[in-house]
């Protein structure tokens, strides 16, 4: 696709689930970002990749929170025994080049809800 | 610790008029300042950049303004239109690749 994609949109989660959120970043861009976004704030940083290499977790909450990207491309961040303050916007952005830029491209975002 | 900040959590202007937006940081080794336009159910968007060795960088009707001695930014916007309704961030970048967005000004534009 053109730009980066999220899946799902939306997800409403009972407290306890685990939740996995997708991201498709734009084809050939090595750099990828995980974000947090809660009403009313700025994104957080949470974890960053170069290719298949995640260079830094230090922004990731807790150990609930995990985040892959085996090939270098698809990344997923997986949350484990959500909890109601987890409940926020989960933005994915990506940048073609090692970081030296911030022109980073965003998704829409998935929309986590934690009952 | 470092942060950045913004002056005015919401700014309402009229359709032509010129809008500006203000940004403190309070990182002085921040090297690297973004402005990004967020549309309600929408991820940011990238407007203009501007390193620290620059003061002042222009893009199409936005201007940046960069004042590293009181570490202060400014968002211009000329000619503002109802399609510039969004909340605006601006970002630094100061530790590896990691960008700190401030918490945003809401711009409303009146036609």
């Amino acid at each position: 696709g053109a730009g980066v994609s999220q899946s799902p949109r939306y997800k409403v989660a009972k407290r306890g689930q685990d939740v996995a959120l997708r991201c498709d970043p734009i084809s050939g861009h090595v750099s990828l970002f995980w974000y947090q976004q809660a009403l009313g704030q700025g994104p957080e940083f949470l974890t960053y990749f170069q290719n298949e290499a995640q260079l830094d977790k230090s922004g990731l909450p807790s150990d609930r929170f995990f985040a892959e990207r085996p090939e270098g491309s698809v990344s997923t961040l997986k949350i484990q025994r959500t909890q109601q303050e987890d409940s926020a916007v989960y933005l994915c952005a990506s940048s073609p080049t090692f970081s030296d830029t911030g022109e980073l491209f965003f998704g829409e975002g998935s929309r986590l809800t934690v009952l | 610790g470092e942060s950045v900040g913004l002056h005015l959590p919401t700014l309402s202007v009229q359709e032509g008029d010129n809008s500006i937006i203000n940004c403190a940081y309070s990182n002085s080794a921040s090297d690297y300042f973004i402005w990004y336009k967020q549309e309600s159910g929408k991820g940011p968007q990238f407007i203009i950049d501007i390193r620290s060795n620059m003061d002042k960088r222009q893009g199409q009707r936005v201007t940046v303004l960069l004042n590293k001695t009181v570490k202060h930014l400014s968002l211009q916007i000329a000619a503002t239109q109802p399609g510039d309704s969004a909340v605006y961030f601006c970002a630094e970048k100061y530790s590896g690749s990691r960008l700190t967005f401030g918490e945003g000004t809401q711009l409303t534009v009146n036609p």
